[in-house]
């Protein structure tokens, strides 16, 4: 069985400030990962994913990921945070396939002007 | 197209109506899946069709149907539902086999409230 922790329901930064939403996995075999932005009342938007091709990952908006197996973590960074950014995140393991995604339980992002 | 549509976006119901969610997938995807999002947490998954066949029930009350009728739609059938059911649903889909990775392309969701 995989599953995940978000470590942190809420984390604030300053517009233009470095934004890491943090995210450990467990998996008894290598787990495909991903991160998953909602804004309200909206479904999911991918925002990247770990393949095991390239540890560090780039994905939409500015957003990259480093996935490091000897820490089972699969960190969300951003060097500058815009108030676009405002929206819940999720991290979510599959083990490939037509298997269901296993979310963590998010982490809700908050822009300071 | 890289869509996933759901309809209605917003539906109302009793106890004792019946009504049907529709997802539509025009990528080639032969995956399909139904979530519930209650407020506040995380997606959970309910259903999942590979190749058109049902391949994952996690315990999912009788009160939801599932029905897969062609490789490019799911549908979700409730009827008797209880005001606890209300959520937002998700439908995604997914390539499968292939090498495929376990990424979904989730629609908007329909957002249910039941009296």
């Amino acid at each position: 069985a995989q599953s995940v922790t978000q470590l942190g329901s809420h984390v604030s930064v300053s517009e233009g400030a470095l934004v890491l939403l943090r995210c450990n996995y467990s998996s008894s075999v290598p787990p495909y990962l991903f991160w998953y932005v909602q804004y309200p009342n909206q479904g999911l938007q991918l925002l990247l994913k770990y393949t095991s091709a390239a540890t560090l990952v780039k994905g939409i908006n500015g957003f990259e990921a480093e996935f490091k197996k000897s820490e089972t973590s699969f960190h969300l960074t951003k060097p500058s945070a815009h108030m676009s950014d405002a929206a819940e995140y999720f991290c979510a393991v599959s083990l490939g396939g037509a298997d269901g995604l296993t979310f963590g339980k998010g982490t809700h992002l908050i822009i300071q002007p | 197209d890289t869509e996933v549509t759901q309809t209605p976006k917003h539906l109302v119901m009793g106890m004792t109506n019946k009504k049907s969610l529709k997802c539509e997938q025009h990528m080639g995807h032969r995956a399909m899946y139904w979530y519930k999002q209650k407020a506040k947490k995380p997606p959970e998954l309910m259903f999942v069709y590979s190749y058109e066949k049902l391949s994952i029930n996690e315990s999912v009350p009788s009160r939801f149907s599932p029905e897969c009728p062609n490789s490019s739609l799911l549908n979700l059938h409730l009827h008797a539902l209880q005001p606890e059911d209300s959520a937002l649903y998700l439908c995604a889909s997914s390539r499968v086999g292939g090498g495929a990775l376990g990424e979904q392309f989730f629609g908007p969701g329909t957002r249910l409230t039941v009296l």
